[in-house]
């Protein structure tokens, strides 16, 4: 697509709940980010994955969160038992093969745990 | 890990006038990019400048790796520039993100 598309663009779910956030890079890119957004901060890296496979999943704050890119192209972020602190945007950026310029984001998914 | 740090955190201006936001990073790099985050979220990429200097209509940025600083300038604000600026530098696989400086023009 001429863009990365993220979906939904706000998500509310009830503390325990399992929530999947869903991230279209731009079409041909390979290189595919998750960053997360807390109210007042800069955005902070999750994963990055070359293809289908996660290349660095060293942001990944504990087990309960996972992310798969299973075709290379769309990828599925999925948070399990949610926390209030999982509150914040998830943002996607993608890149034509793992180079940082031209590196576009989405409009992000407002997650709410209430 | 690498530490960027942004200032002012936050600033006003009134419509017309110029102001400069500045960036540190704590280790060498060779990439380093501004971003605008709209009011509606959207991180939009201003520059890539991991060195010398960059001119985009009112905006221009200036990165001196050496000493390891950048410099946003802004000339002749407007309404529309208003949101968060981000500075962000590349640390392995990743972009590291300033705090950002939250930028508030009135008209």
């Amino acid at each position: 697509g001429a863009g990365v598309s993220q979906t939904p663009s706000n998500k509310v779910t009830e503390k325990g709940k399992y929530v999947e956030l869903r991230c279209d890079p731009i079409s041909g890119h390979t290189a595919l980010y998750w960053y997360r957004q807390s109210l007042g901060q800069g955005p902070e890296f999750l994963i990055y994955f070359q293809g289908t496979g996660a290349a660095d999943d060293s942001g990944l704050p504990n087990d309960r969160f996972f992310a798969v890119r299973p075709e290379g192209s769309v990828s599925t972020l999925k948070i399990q038992r949610t926390e209030r602190g999982d509150s914040a945007v998830y943002l996607c950026a993608s890149s034509l093969q793992g180079t940082f310029y031209g590196y576009t984001f989405g409009s992000g998914t407002r997650l709410t745990v209430v | 890990g690498i530490q960027v740090e942004q200032s002012p955190p936050d600033l006003i201006l009134q419509e017309g006038a110029n102001s400069t936001l500045r960036c540190n990073f704590s280790d060498s790099v060779n990439n380093l990019q501004w971003f605008h985050q709209n009011p509606w979220g959207q991180l939009i990429n201003l520059f890539y400048i991991p060195s010398g200097t960059k001119q985009n209509g009112r905006l221009s940025a200036t990165t001196v790796a050496t000493e390891r600083y950048s410099l946003l300038y802004i000339s002749s604000s407007q309404t529309t520039d208003s949101g968060v600026y981000f500075c962000a530098v590349v640390g392995g696989n990743k972009l590291v993100f300033g705090a950002g400086t939250i930028l508030r023009v009135k008209s």
